[in-house]
């Protein structure tokens, strides 16, 4: 079965800085990533996916992430953050068509 | 399009008691997975159906268990329930079809609580 881990879980920063969330993954086969966000009350939404091709996948409100097979990790990355980027963020793979979360990466991002 | 509709969204039950929640997926969506997430595990995964027929199954006790309708609807169902159980059920829902792992659509959540 797969796994997913995710470092960090309180990541605190001010607006403008950059951020990186990194996501590690163990799964013998061949895996479709992800990274939800979950914002305060809000549902799970999808950030951004990647199932094939380029390895640098840009998602929605400027993130972006990479996925480096041979580190078997997608890491999550935005170069400017915004208070409205406070949230919860989720590394998840899909393999066998089960997701298998991270524990989460809470954010919070100061004015 | 409507998104995933999850009702209750809050349930208060006694130990032993069981419950059942329901899901409606986004139109046109035939697979439906039930996610289980608390402060201490995180997110999850229970189980997923598709075309009425489960697909697929995470590490849970028998107690937990779910149908999907022809309509693609889903219900899960927790009986005799533990205190452990408190928790916020998610479902998701994706179009499923051969092309399995697609991206999948959260609902807001049914919140339980056991007391």
């Amino acid at each position: 079965a797969q796994s997913v881990s995710q470092h960090n879980h309180h990541v605190i920063l001010s607006e403008a800085a950059s951020l990186e969330l990194g996501c590690n993954y163990s799964y013998g086969g061949t895996v479709n990533l992800f990274w939800y966000v979950q914002y305060p009350g809000q549902h799970l939404q999808l950030l951004l996916k990647y199932f094939s091709g380029d390895p640098l996948v840009k998602g929605i409100k400027g993130f972006e992430a990479e996925f480096i097979k041979s580190k078997f990790s997608f890491n999550l990355r935005k170069p400017s953050v915004q208070w409205s980027d406070t949230a919860e963020y989720f590394c998840a793979v899909n393999g066998n068509n089960r997701l298998a979360f991270g524990k989460g990466n809470q954010v919070v991002v100061i004015p | 399009k409507a998104g995933v509709t999850q009702t209750p969204r809050y349930l208060i039950k006694t130990r032993g008691q069981q419950v059942t929640l329901s899901c409606s997926p986004i139109s046109g969506h035939r697979s439906v997975s039930w996610y289980q997430q608390t402060p201490g595990q995180g997110l999850q995964f229970l189980f997923e159906y598709f075309s009425e027929t489960q697909r697929n199954k995470g590490n849970f006790p028998g107690r937990f268990s779910g149908r999907q309708f022809s309509n693609s609807r889903s219900e899960m169902n927790v009986s005799t329930l533990e205190l452990g159980d408190s928790a916020l059920y998610l479902c998701a829902s994706s179009w499923g079809g051969p092309r399995k792992n697609q991206p999948q659509h959260f609902g807001d959540g049914t919140r339980l609580s056991i007391l």
